[in-house]
């Protein structure tokens, strides 16, 4: 069975920072491109970043360029978001997602709060 | 960036009911659009692809139609199980966008 499950979330303060790890099981995320996908408290998707199949490429909406990073971890089966200088904004359920195209399937979420 | 628009945002309708999402794109995406469904305090669901392309295990009362920059999402005959809220995405481009959401109510 093809599985994601995030972890990592928590509270933080403005400006700190948070890496958020998604395990995969059932197939190899190496094999295929990943995204995170966040959506604030009851407020709609907004795609975050992704990674290519081969990891040449990596592509981030413009309100986290610079500040989130992308990556994964072959020889752990493992997907990961480095969260830096957070903002209020970036407050939300972080989802880690498969696919280069077509976005399936999902994580259960993670919640990152961020508050003083 | 390309911009995605639903309408309506809401609607409400009764079990049986045919109900039709509308999602336009800011410009040409071809068929690089993809409908999910979202209920609360889940992750969403994907099911449709392509624009038109039923999911694995999809019902079949769920159809996808459009390209270019207008598509539609259409439930034939609404069930308990399908009041929740409903994303377009397209992934014609980076950064990938959503459309706002459409939430189906229980009339």
């Amino acid at each position: 069975e093809v599985q994601l499950v995030e972890s990592g979330g928590g509270l933080v303060q403005p400006g700190g920072s948070l890496r958020l790890s998604c395990a995969a099981s059932g197939f190899t995320v190496s094999s295929y491109g990943m995204n995170w996908v966040r959506q604030a408290p009851g407020k709609g998707l907004e795609w975050v970043a992704n990674i290519k199949q081969d990891g040449s490429e990596k592509y981030y909406v413009d309100s986290v360029k610079g500040r989130f990073t992308i990556s994964r971890d072959n020889a752990k089966n493992s997907l990961y978001l480095q969260m830096n200088s957070l903002r209020f904004e970036d407050t939300a359920v972080y989802y880690c997602v498969r696919g280069s195209n077509w976005l399936y399937p999902w994580g259960q979420g993670t919640l990152v709060t961020v508050s003083s | 960036d390309i911009q995605m628009t639903q309408s309506p945002s809401s609607v409400s309708a009764s079990v049986g009911d045919r109900v039709t999402i509308t999602c336009r794109a800011s410009q040409g995406i071809s068929n690089w659009l993809a409908w999910f469904q979202q209920k609360p305090g889940k992750a969403p669901k994907l099911l449709i692809y392509a624009a038109s392309t039923l999911q694995s295990g999809v019902p079949s009362r769920f159809s996808g139609s459009g390209s270019g920059t207008d598509f539609t999402l259409t439930i034939s005959s609404l069930q308990p199980e399908d009041f929740a809220t409903y994303f377009c995405q397209q992934s014609n481009s980076f950064p990938r966008t959503f459309g706002q959401g459409t939430t189906v109510e229980i009339k």
